[in-house]
């Protein structure tokens, strides 16, 4: 499969512990996001790289959350001291062209805090 | 930062009819507008695209519009068949990568046999 991978693709953990999800994109393609999704919602888009280079983040992304991407290949996503709303699918896409284009999305990694 | 409406949030039709779902933006430099469908535990997918110097594009049986001068587009199914059944979003987006895409929230297609 040559699709963009996630894993975990499920995680529960207890409100206050840290949990790290880690996406792969498309080999060939250079930009990378992070969305939320919550139930009944469409995707919000959290932040993204373009190779290594974090260049946007969205007000969504609170400082307890951080992205990285070394090597501009995978990149994880880390929430520390996690909140009941932070209960969510995150997403990962990828995508090839600059500027706006088709989006490939991994099947998510679901975050349940208790 | 760009908002993006979508109607309705749920649509039931009789296959074979067809489905409309419509979204409005408010950022004008938005210039990129997909349409993306989600079936149950899916991941999205690309179904049709458009881009903001084009007002209409057609595959097989879906279609998409645009009013750039009233900030709207639509999605057009025509000819229902049950495996249309999914959520599907509309998005919009500024191009540069700034903010990514703007989704709407979605509506949810239910084909009726």
């Amino acid at each position: 499969d040559t699709g963009v991978s996630q894993d975990p693709r499920h995680k529960i953990t207890k409100r206050g512990q840290n949990v790290t999800f880690r996406c792969d994109p498309i080999s060939e393609h250079n930009r990378l996001y992070w969305y939320r999704q919550t139930l009944g919602q469409g995707p919000e888009f959290l932040t993204y790289f373009q190779n290594e280079a974090q260049l946007e983040k969205s007000r969504l992304l609170s400082d307890r959350f951080s992205a990285e991407r070394p090597k501009g290949s995978f990149s994880t996503l880390e929430i520390q001291r996690t909140e009941q709303g932070d209960s969510a699918m995150y997403l990962c896409a990828s995508s090839l062209v600059s500027g706006a284009g088709e989006l490939f999305f991994g099947e998510g990694s679901r975050l349940t805090v208790l | 930062g760009e908002n993006v409406e979508q109607h309705p949030s749920t649509l039931s039709v009789q296959e074979g009819d067809s489905a409309v779902i419509k979204c409005t933006y408010s950022d004008s430099a938005s210039n990129y507008f997909p349409w993306y469908k989600q079936e149950l535990g899916k991941r999205p997918q690309l179904i049709i695209d458009i881009r903001s110097n084009v007002g209409e594009k057609k595959d097989q049986r879906i279609a998409v519009t645009l009013n750039k001068t009233a900030k709207h587009f639509s999605l057009h199914i025509t000819e229902t068949q049950p495996e249309d059944s999914a959520v599907y979003f509309c998005a919009a987006d500024r191009g540069g990568g700034a903010d990514g895409l703007t989704f709407g929230k979605g509506t949810h297609l239910i084909i009726q046999p």
